[in-house]
């Protein structure tokens, strides 16, 4: 099955610097590969996802890009805002619809002001 | 408003005592799915469904049932918890026809089992 890893387990930045998280992912056939954001004690949310077909994408201070070759993809986020403190999870699956979302271990961001 | 419901949202047992985690969705969304959060380990799924009567295993199902019986409905059953399956869980919802196909995820259970 497929097997997500990501590093690093937690990430300091002062305000203002970019942060960036990286996974890696074991199964040549994922092609669809999500971010997600978790705030203490909440659930989840969706931050940015990317499709096999685009190597980069982009939403405003966050980023994500893509290696399919490398099998590896990455978060980046731009001039970070104490707000921007969380835990984030990369993810891989086969495909968009009906995913069975493989997690990375996370990791868990400080952004100190 | 759109949302994934999940009761209760914290529970204390004791091994050995079935339990259930209910799930809903208002969404009418056709998957729906059951993650446990584990320290270090990320989200792990347990179970899936792509539609009423049509369950699946995910990654980690030993010692978990589910059903599903209608379509907004998707309840976690532990027949006989362990210690082992404290844990945070998580239920999620998502379209299989509709774009965006992002996974809308329940609030989370906080089960310990002593």
């Amino acid at each position: 099955g497929e097997n997500v890893e990501q590093h690093p387990s937690t990430l300091s930045v002062q305000e203002g610097d970019s942060a960036v998280i990286k996974c890696t992912y074991s199964d040549s056939a994922s092609n669809y590969f999500p971010w997600y954001k978790q705030e203490l004690g909440k659930r989840p949310q969706l931050i940015i996802d990317i499709r096999s077909n685009v190597g980069e994408k982009k939403d405003q201070r966050i980023a994500v890009t893509l290696n399919k070759t490398a099998k590896h993809f990455s978060l980046h986020i731009t001039e970070t805002q104490p707000e921007d403190s969380a835990v984030y999870f990369c993810a891989a699956s086969r495909r968009a619809a009906g995913n069975k979302l493989t997690f990375g271990g996370g990791t868990r961001v400080l952004v100190k002001p | 408003e759109a949302q994934v419901t999940q009761n209760p949202r914290y529970l204390i047992t004791v091994t050995g005592k079935k339990l259930t985690v209910t799930c809903s969705q208002n969404m009418n969304h056709e998957y729906m799915s059951w993650y446990r959060q584990d320290p270090g380990l990320g989200l792990r799924q347990i179970y899936y469904s792509m539609n009423v009567e049509v369950t699946d295993k995910g990654d980690v199902p030993e010692g978990y049932k589910v059903s599903r019986k209608e379509k907004r409905n998707f309840p976690l059953i532990l027949e006989s918890p362990s210690p082992n399956q404290t844990s945070l869980y998580f239920c999620a919802s998502s379209p299989l026809f509709v774009e965006p196909y992002e996974q809308y995820f329940g609030p989370g259970t906080r089960l310990t089992v002593t």
